[in-house]
């Protein structure tokens, strides 16, 4: 499975963009790119995914680099609900498997 | 419900014993998932089914665990023999179409087991 790496922790003010890093170098061409994140006491809620150009919804955006190696996911204006554990995911083509790694955790100061 | 449930929400055993975890998918979705979170840890895999069969198991941790879906909705997750390192919070996901690479996944709350 490939692998992604995120920072541990990252802090934002409220009403900031945040941008949230992920490095996927081992990514192969038919991975596709999920972010999903996990409010305390909650089970994980989707976010966004994309494979290869830019996405955008309610939510969020994500920027996938040319070579797929990184992506960004990126909040326009955090909230404090914001406040959660957000994971990079690559959904491997011929197995289904939704593969969590250690997230990162993003904190928000009002 | 429209979501994905998960009974019961809480369970305390004692060591030893056996446990069931139960998961209601969304209807209709294919694909039902099987996680495990320990306290301030990330969501390890266990299993996953596509309709009622499993095509990997790697990541159940040993043959005390095991999980069946029938009719391609309720699933069942089994642990025997419980023990202390067993607590923690099992979560069950389902989406649409498994194999289809633009499908989001649906966690329901997950079941807080605590082995005394």
């Amino acid at each position: 499975d490939a692998k992604t790496t995120q920072p541990n922790s990252m802090e934002s003010n409220e009403e900031e963009p945040v941008h949230l890093p992920c490095n996927h170098s081992t990514i192969s061409g038919t991975d596709y790119i999920h972010w999903y994140r996990q409010l305390p006491s909650q089970g994980p809620e989707y976010v966004i995914h994309g494979l290869t150009s830019n996405v955008n919804n309610r939510m969020a955006s994500l920027a996938i680099a040319e070579d797929r190696k990184s992506s960004t996911l990126i909040l326009h204006r955090a909230t404090l609900r914001d406040a959660a554990v957000y994971y990079c995911i690559l959904r491997a083509f011929n197995t289904d498997k939704l593969i969590f790694g250690t997230g990162t955790r993003l904190q928000v100061f009002p | 419900g429209a979501g994905v449930s998960q009974s019961p929400s809480n369970k305390v055993t004692e060591k030893g014993k056996d446990v069931e975890l139960r998961c209601d998918p969304i209807s209709g979705h294919t694909a039902l998932y099987w996680y495990r979170q320990s306290l301030g840890q990330g969501l390890e895999f266990l299993i996953y089914f596509q309709g009622n069969s499993a095509p990997d198991k790697s990541g159940l941790p040993s043959d005390r665990f095991s999980a069946e879906r029938t009719g391609g909705s309720v699933s069942t997750l089994t642990i025997q023999r419980t023990q202390q390192e067993d607590s923690a919070v099992y979560l069950c996901a389902s989406s649409p179409e498994g194999r289809r690479m633009n499908t989001e996944a649906f966690f329901g709350q997950g079941t807080r087991l605590t082995v005394v």
